[in-house]
């Protein structure tokens, strides 16, 4: 199976808060990441989180780990018609360069 | 804006030509990652360069290969093309510190290949 599995789409209200779910399956996973990618665009980092993190808010976004469930989640409050979007998750391991192994991408469509 | 360009944008080939497509990093960062991704896939990692130097490869065949100059620009070059290499080619500069390498990868726009 994917090393990183997400939902391939999520559709939200204008205003409504987003959760994209996202969950990998290497126990030594280093760093986790969230990327946003636009049409025609290359991928932004949004954000990323330690292994030895719970959490991690930044303005609108909040990270949560479980690594036990090895499980992680990007809650995007008050969503944003520019937030519309494909949204990476991926993860890295120390021993592999912090290269990171990416899933196949939520898209993100927000209306209004 | 990441600070890391890439040239051409688009570019169309026909199968069995070569292409070279060229990727100059953020400044300050001595590393370059290049990565496939396909229509609705993830990127595919297919080689890190640092130093001048492979340091590293995904799973793609010897016909793609890379180049990086001491200025740590970089070039990707794939070989013999087939339909399947058509896909968004993202370059990625970070900065590595003697054997560590920085955790944050920053991605240019990419380079749309299609082949005909």
């Amino acid at each position: 199976g994917e090393d990183v599995e997400q939902s391939l789409f999520l559709s939200v209200r204008e205003g409504d808060s987003s959760v994209i779910n996202c969950t990998y399956t290497d126990s030594s996973s280093t760093y986790l990441y969230w990327y946003k990618q636009e049409p025609g665009a290359g991928l932004q980092l949004l954000t990323y989180i330690f292994s030895n993190m719970d959490m991690k808010q930044d303005q609108r976004l909040t990270v949560l780990l479980n690594k036990k469930d090895k499980h992680l989640s990007l809650r995007i409050a008050d969503t944003q018609t520019g937030d519309s979007a494909i949204y990476f998750c991926a993860e890295s391991i120390r021993g592999g360069s912090y290269i990171p192994t990416f899933g196949r991408g939520t898209s993100l469509i927000v209306h209004p | 804006e990441t600070g890391v360009t890439q040239s051409p944008t688009h570019l169309i080939k026909t199968r069995g030509q070569q292409v070279t497509l060229r990727c100059s990093s953020q400044s300050g960062h001595n590393t370059v990652s290049w990565y496939q991704q396909a229509l609705g896939q993830g990127p595919q990692f297919i080689f890190q360069y640092y130093r001048e130097e492979e340091n590293g490869r995904g799973n793609f065949p010897p016909r793609f290969s890379g180049l990086q100059f001491p200025n740590y620009s970089s070039e990707l070059n794939v070989n013999a093309l087939e339909l399947d290499d058509s896909a968004l080619y993202l370059c990625a500069s970070s900065l590595a510190t003697g054997t560590s390498v920085k955790e944050t990868q920053y991605f240019g726009p990419g380079t749309r290949l299609l082949v005909l």
